[in-house]
């Protein structure tokens, strides 16, 4: 599948293929770590979310990785198909955290 | 169905008319915030409000007003829109702070200030 070491605005990928999408973060002190699907014309979706205390979870089709020592986050998306097209963004809090501080988004893009 | 809904949709208009975008959610959240989202610059929040009668200002509040006199309305102001406040607005809730639990967004109110 295709995979992207630093963030990129963009990846497309073929339908089927395992897709990965990164994120780095700076704040040492988030805790709480939040991965957002948002379609055309819509709201960021929930997707799944990770907390510091883990490394890994893993949700219908989706697995989000942590790393806290590079600060680096990871969505990964099992046999990627046409309606998982969107744009994808991390978001990240502290603990007490009063707002959520959004990554630049990735675009991503299926083909059949 | 649980969902957050924002009011309108869409709207244009002109400098210095003052303007209220409504966001209501049905799922008893205490925690509600509106962020804007730019080309370049992501979503960033204007205000939140972890309860009724509280409300705080986030990165970007200047322009703008909220309230919180219900839980589950959280409706935005704009006394006197200028242009730079043409953007796309978005409403969430959660059930506690940010750190508590994701944040559920509404679809968005675009806004053209002219």
């Amino acid at each position: 599948g295709e995979s992207v070491g630093l963030h990129l605005p963009t990846l497309s990928v073929q339908e089927g293929d395992n897709s990965i999408i990164n994120c780095a973060y700076s704040n040492s002190a988030s805790d709480y770590f939040i991965w957002y699907k948002q379609e055309s014309g819509k709201g960021p979706q929930f997707i799944i979310d990770i907390r510091s205390n883990m490394d890994k979870r893993q949700g219908q089709r989706v697995t989000v990785l942590l790393n806290k020592t590079v600060k680096h986050l990871s969505l990964q998306i099992a046999a990627t198909q046409p309606g998982d097209s969107a744009v994808y963004f991390c978001a990240e809090t502290e603990q007490a955290g009063t707002a959520l501080i959004f990554g630049k988004g990735t675009t991503l893009s299926v083909s059949s | 169905e649980a969902q957050v809904t924002q009011n309108p949709r869409y709207l244009i208009t002109v400098t210095g008319k003052k303007l209220t975008v409504t966001c209501s959610q049905n799922m008893n959240h205490e925690y509600m915030s509106w962020y804007r989202q730019d080309p370049g610059l992501g979503l960033r929040q204007i205000y939140y409000s972890m309860n009724v009668e509280v409300t705080d200002k986030g990165d970007v509040p200047e322009g703008y007003k909220v309230s919180r006199k219900e839980k589950r309305n959280f409706p935005l102001i704009l006394e006197s829109p200028s242009p730079n406040q043409t953007s796309l607005y978005f409403c969430a809730s959660s059930l506690g702070g940010a750190y508590l639990g994701p944040q559920h967004f509404g679809d968005g109110t675009r806004l053209s200030i002219l």
